[in-house]
């Protein structure tokens, strides 16, 4: 079955650190895997696009990381601010009969505290 | 334009009655979508189109639920007789292209909140 898994499902954290977000999936076959943000009231903004053979991908402060092996992905964001808070939502696509056919995470939650 | 723009941002109903909401794609997007948002981030799809002609339907619940785009026109998804259960947040998105370069590119709308009552 397709499952895209998120983790933690909600996340507080201070100004100005780190935090990772995990992304674990059973899409198969895999063609690529996005992060979206979605602010409150918002639709979902893309962050950084992984096909197969990308390890590694930054968006300013925002970087996602890919094992197709082990088929996890991360979100890793640098010294946090307050407009970071938000949902980020792992979004796994697969192509199939035609067309890519993506399967949505729950997401991870971020509020970041002053 | 360089967005997706939905109407309207807010919509109640009573139980029964029609609702309708619009989606205007990004200017040259040959692709829409609709996605119903129930839960928090737990997005579901509905139907795709591709210009005017539904391109994947899967999702549609078929009794009470049509969507249309038609040329020169907002896409338009319309449900029937609206059920408490229908209360969720309606997304559109379009994309240029179903395989392009970057795999499935697409740019969200900000959304419909329909409320049944």
């Amino acid at each position: 079955k397709n499952q895209v898994e998120q983790s933690p499902q909600s996340l507080i954290i201070l100004e100005g650190k780190n935090c990772t977000l995990q992304c674990n999936y059973t899409v198969s076959p895999f063609s690529n895997l996005r992060w979206y943000k979605q602010d409150t009231g918002r639709g979902p903004v893309s962050l950084t696009i992984m096909t197969f053979s990308e390890n590694t991908k930054s968006n300013g402060r925002y970087t996602a990381t890919l094992d197709a092996d082990t088929k996890q992905s991360s979100l890793h964001i640098t010294a946090s601010q307050l407009s970071d808070s938000a949902s980020y939502i792992c979004v796994v696509s697969r192509w199939a009969g035609g067309s890519y056919i993506p399967t949505f995470g729950r997401g991870t939650s971020l509020i970041v505290h002053p | 334009g360089e967005e997706v723009a939905q109407t309207p941002k807010h919509l109640v109903r009573g139980e029964g009655q029609k609702a309708k909401l619009y989606c205007a794609p990004i200017k040259g997007h040959s692709y829409v979508f609709w996605y119903q948002q129930v839960l928090k981030n737990e997005f579901k799809f509905l139907i795709s189109f591709q210009n005017e002609n539904v391109f994947d339907e899967t999702g549609m619940p078929k009794e009470r639920f049509s969507a249309k785009c038609l040329p020169n026109s907002p896409c338009s998804l319309e449900i029937q007789a609206t059920k408490l259960e229908d209360s969720a947040v309606y997304f559109c998105a379009s994309s240029q292209a179903l395989r392009s370069a970057e795999g499935y590119g697409y740019t969200f709308g900000s959304g419909t909140r329909l409320t049944v009552v």
